[in-house]
């Protein structure tokens, strides 16, 4: 089955830029997508098809998918932003996740 | 806007079934699959399926086959999700969302969550 992975944790300073990684193999060919959760609520769909952000998402959040790697960047990051974040794919007709990395703002 | 209201808390011992409904608002019911998540305290997210509430058609996780069964009333835009033969590992929060085909399947909102406990 595919797998995804992604680093546990991240951390980023106010107002600087967050990169989440999520491997997999010849991820680049798929289309991946990006959840954040807060703690206690549900994931809310912050990017999909690699690259969009779905409508009341901030500018501040993109993403990139290339080779064996998807990214989500955060510019500018808030203390709003801390958070858990999930990758997705859609591989031979199930939905897979990555493990899911925790973004601390200090 | 779209709305996914999920049923409340169950509290099951060992062995017994649960049953999580999903009611749909602001759209088509029909149009769009429900997938069932999952997530265990302080674990990550575990999908555990996909039902086309259209025509019933479904797709399981290979962990859960055998005791997943997902039905929907288009009536009431309500799906349901019913697990069989729980345990302690069963204990976790389950989400429905709904699936949006946006470059492949992707889950665009997710109802709040119910908490299921499995305790003797």
């Amino acid at each position: 089955s595919y797998e995804l992975a992604q680093p546990p944790s991240v951390s980023v300073s106010p107002g600087q830029t967050a990169t989440i990684t999520c491997s997999g193999d010849k991820l680049g060919d798929k289309s991946a997508a990006w959840y954040q959760q807060r703690p206690g609520r549900s994931p809310v769909l912050v990017i999909y098809q690699d690259t969009t952000r779905p409508s009341g998402i901030p500018e501040r959040f993109s993403g990139s998918n290339s080779g064996n790697t998807a990214t989500l960047t955060i510019s500018g990051t808030q203390a709003l932003d801390e958070a858990d974040y999930y990758c997705q794919v859609w591989d031979s007709g199930t939905v897979v996740f990555g493990g899911g990395t925790k973004l601390t703002v200090l | 806007q779209v709305q996914l209201v999920q049923s409340g808390a169950e509290v099951k011992k060992p062995g017994a079934s649960v049953k999580v409904s999903c009611k749909a608002s602001g759209y088509t019911f029909t149009s769009y699959d429900i997938n069932w998540v999952r997530q265990a305290t302080g674990q990550g997210l575990e999908w555990m399926g996909w039902m086309d509430p259209n025509n019933g058609n479904t797709g399981y996780s290979q962990k859960f086959q055998g005791r997943l069964a997902m039905t929907r009333d288009t009536s009431a835009s309500t799906a349901s999700m019913e697990l069989s033969s729980v345990t302690s590992e069963d204990t976790a929060v389950y989400f429905c969302a709904r699936g949006n085909f946006l470059g492949a399947t992707t889950l665009d909102s997710w109802g709040q969550g119910t908490l299921v406990i499995v305790s003797s």
